[in-house]
């Protein structure tokens, strides 16, 4: 399981800012992303943004490009998601997720982390 | 963008039927189609992935099947431990698209 290391919840305003943080796994040639993925209170499961952690290729949602922003910190092992003009709809349970290459799909997911936008 | 049609949004079973679950892919997607389960409170949970590859651990009753742009999920005889939502993914392209899930009942 990939550690979100800020689980719990969180309550924004619309309009702030965030950042979630998400351990990255440790390396090995089956990996080729960590990915966001959300849940808002009564929808389906939504992909959000990715990261390719050999080169640094990141890839959004249309519903969070411009806004959200997802990085890696190598040293510190660590995916970020700065999340900023959060908007009421943004409130979901958010994932961080393993893309594997040796099948293609997620795995390992976090604990998840709740997070609130209050208008 | 390739969007994922899931269906049937709703179904209700009794223990010991059999279920399929179809998800339509708007193009090809190489057979990079994973299917989760989602229970509430819990992570989603790996069942297949290409198309038709049980994750390790997972129970022989789930099964995919398919190709070019049809897929499904087979639960051959419904356990009380199944009833949950069920997503299929496609992971050929970004963005990674989920289907709009199908919530598995107690009939």
């Amino acid at each position: 399981e990939v550690q979100q290391l800020e689980p719990g919840g969180h309550l924004v305003q619309r309009g702030g800012s965030l950042r979630l943080s998400c351990a990255a796994p440790a390396f090995t040639f089956a990996i080729n992303a960590v990915n966001w993925v959300r849940q808002s209170p009564g929808k389906g499961l939504e992909w959000v943004s990715g990261i390719v952690l050999s080169g640094g290729e990141s890839f959004y949602a249309d519903s969070v490009k411009g806004r959200f922003t997802i990085s890696r910190d190598s040293s510190m092992n660590t995916i970020y998601l700065q999340m900023t003009s959060l908007r009421v709809e943004d409130t979901a349970l958010y994932y961080c997720a393993t893309l594997y290459n040796t099948g293609w799909y997620l795995d390992d997911w976090g604990q998840g982390t709740l997070v609130t936008v209050s208008s | 963008d390739i969007q994922l049609t899931q269906s049937p949004s709703f179904l209700s079973a009794s223990v010991g039927d059999r279920v399929t679950i179809t998800c339509r892919a708007s193009q090809g997607i190489n057979n990079h189609l994973a299917w989760y389960q989602r229970e509430p409170g819990k992570a989603p949970k790996l069942l297949i992935y290409g198309t038709s590859t049980l994750q390790s651990g997972v129970s022989s009753r789930f099964s995919g099947s398919g190709s070019g742009t049809e897929f499904t999920l087979t639960i051959s005889s419904l356990q009380p431990e199944d009833f949950a939502t069920y997503y299929c993914q496609q992971l050929n392209d970004y963005p990674l698209t989920f289907g709009g899930g199908t919530k598995v009942q107690i009939k």
